[in-house]
């Protein structure tokens, strides 16, 4: 089946530093990859939608400087955290789609950051 | 404001008896659902959906009942395995307005019990 992985699973850094997150389809081209955020014990949520080659659109809410998506290939896409502070901390999920249908999205295992 | 919502953080349930998720939402605009299930330490995987224009929609041990009236939509697995001890997102998107993302709820983490 699909598959995307992400990486790092685990990271921590300290405050003010900049994190980046890669997601990568491993078998299939994506032309359209999603980030989530999940706090505990809340739901995924969608922070923004990126299109290999385009500007990413992010959800309301989102500050576009400060979560920087990369889509730089069809199997590639990066969210860096820019100047992560402590409420930053949380579970980032990526996800893409390997058709146009919903039911080919595939999501990676996830990236717990942790902002001291 | 939680758009999807599954209220039951977790389920317990007999091996071989039938178990039945929950989910309600609130957008009118919804018209396509999707069931995920998540193991530890991997991403949801895609289990089943349901258009809007149905009511039921059947996968082998898996089947999707969707009230669009009451606005909740159920999953039920018979018989539950002690594969299915999983958490399962109920997922949401309005597939009329172009949209590409999903909107999940918290979840419910299903335990099967031998």
């Amino acid at each position: 089946g699909a598959v995307v992985s992400q990486h790092p699973s685990w990271v921590i850094c300290k405050s003010g530093t900049s994190v980046k997150i890669e997601c990568r389809s491993l078998d299939f081209q994506a032309t359209t990859m999603f980030w989530y955020r999940q706090f505990p014990k809340q739901s995924l949520m969608l922070m923004a939608t990126s299109n290999e080659g385009s500007k990413a659109t992010y959800e309301q809410g989102v500050e576009k400087d400060k979560f920087l998506i990369n889509h730089a290939s069809l199997t590639l896409s990066t969210l860096t955290v820019t100047s992560a502070h402590p409420e930053d901390s949380s579970f980032y999920i990526c996800s893409a789609r390997a058709g146009t249908s919903m039911e080919t999205q595939y999501f990676g295992p996830g990236t717990r950051l942790l902002v001291l | 404001d939680q758009q999807v919502k599954q209220n039951s953080p977790s389920l317990s349930v007999q091996e071989g008896r039938i178990s039945i998720l929950n989910c309600d939402y609130t957008n009118s605009m919804f018209d396509y659902f999707l069931w995920y299930k998540k193991y530890p330490a991997e991403g949801p995987t895609f289990l089943i959906s349901i258009s809007s224009i149905k009511d039921k929609n059947e996968d082998g041990r898996f089947t999707v009942f969707l009230n669009k009236s009451a606005k909740h939509l159920s999953l039920h697995i018979v018989p539950s395995q002690p594969g299915d001890s999983a958490v399962y997102f109920c997922a949401a998107t309005y597939l009329g307005g172009g949209a590409d993302g999903l909107t999940f709820g918290k979840g419910t983490h299903l335990i099967i019990q031998p």
